[in-house]
């Protein structure tokens, strides 16, 4: 069965400082990855996705995110946070099968301090 | 712009009562689902339906039940509130395909079973 560890419960940053997210997956097939971020309240907005091809993708909000299937990640990065980037951030990872059927981590849940 | 809509964004029953959770979608998805959010839990996928009529259990879905009717129309039902079932329902729909599986989120229902 897939599975997507997000190890990171709680990071704190500094604003303008830059920020990694670490999600690791398992799956035996290629997967298809993606990162939400849920702000307080509020539902989950897709950031990124992988499907194929270039293996770092680019998102909205200035995020980014790069895949290696050697290491079964797929990380978030951003360079320079925003104290508007305080959020709950997601990975997920789903199948070409049953398309749309996703496994999700965790989450990590982001502070910025100012 | 997809749009999926809770009919709640708080909901307080009592234990014991029936309790409906409607979702609609305005952009014709096939997949339909419903997850609970948990602190530290991340999200759990309680049932999700790939076609009008079909439903399939997902990770946790006792204590539940599902209806779709229409395809932009899915119901989560709880039979029996139970004050264990206090969560965040989030509801979501996708694309039944391999390139666009990702899932559009409604705001969340947050309830509580007293």
């Amino acid at each position: 069965a897939q599975s997507v560890t997000q190890p990171d419960i709680h990071i704190t940053v500094s604003e303008g400082a830059s920020l990694e997210l670490r999600c690791n997956y398992s799956y035996g097939a290629t997967p298809y990855l993606f990162w939400y971020v849920q702000s307080p309240g509020q539902g989950l907005q897709l950031l990124l996705k992988y499907f194929s091809g270039d293996t770092l993708v680019q998102g909205i909000k200035g995020f980014e995110a790069e895949f290696k299937r050697s290491q079964s990640s797929f990380n978030l990065r951003k360079p320079s946070v925003h104290w508007s980037d305080a959020a709950e951030y997601f990975c997920a990872v789903t199948t070409n099968t049953n398309a749309g059927k996703s496994t999700f981590g965790d989450g990590t849940t982001l502070t910025v301090k100012p | 712009d997809v749009k999926v809509t809770q009919s709640s964004r708080y909901l307080v029953k009592r234990t014991g009562e029936k309790v409906f959770l409607e979702c609609v979608q305005d952009m014709d998805h096939e997949n339909m689902f419903w997850y609970r959010q948990d602190p530290g839990l991340g999200l759990r996928l309680i049932y999700f339906s790939y076609d009008v009529k079909m439903k399939e259990k997902g990770d946790i879905p006792e204590g539940y039940s599902v209806s779709r009717e229409k395809k932009e129309r899915f119901s989560l039902i709880l039979e029996s509130a139970s004050t264990n079932q206090t969560s965040m329902y989030l509801c979501a729909s996708s694309l039944y395909g391999t390139e666009n599986t990702e899932a559009f989120f409604g705001q969340g229902t947050r309830l509580t079973v007293v």
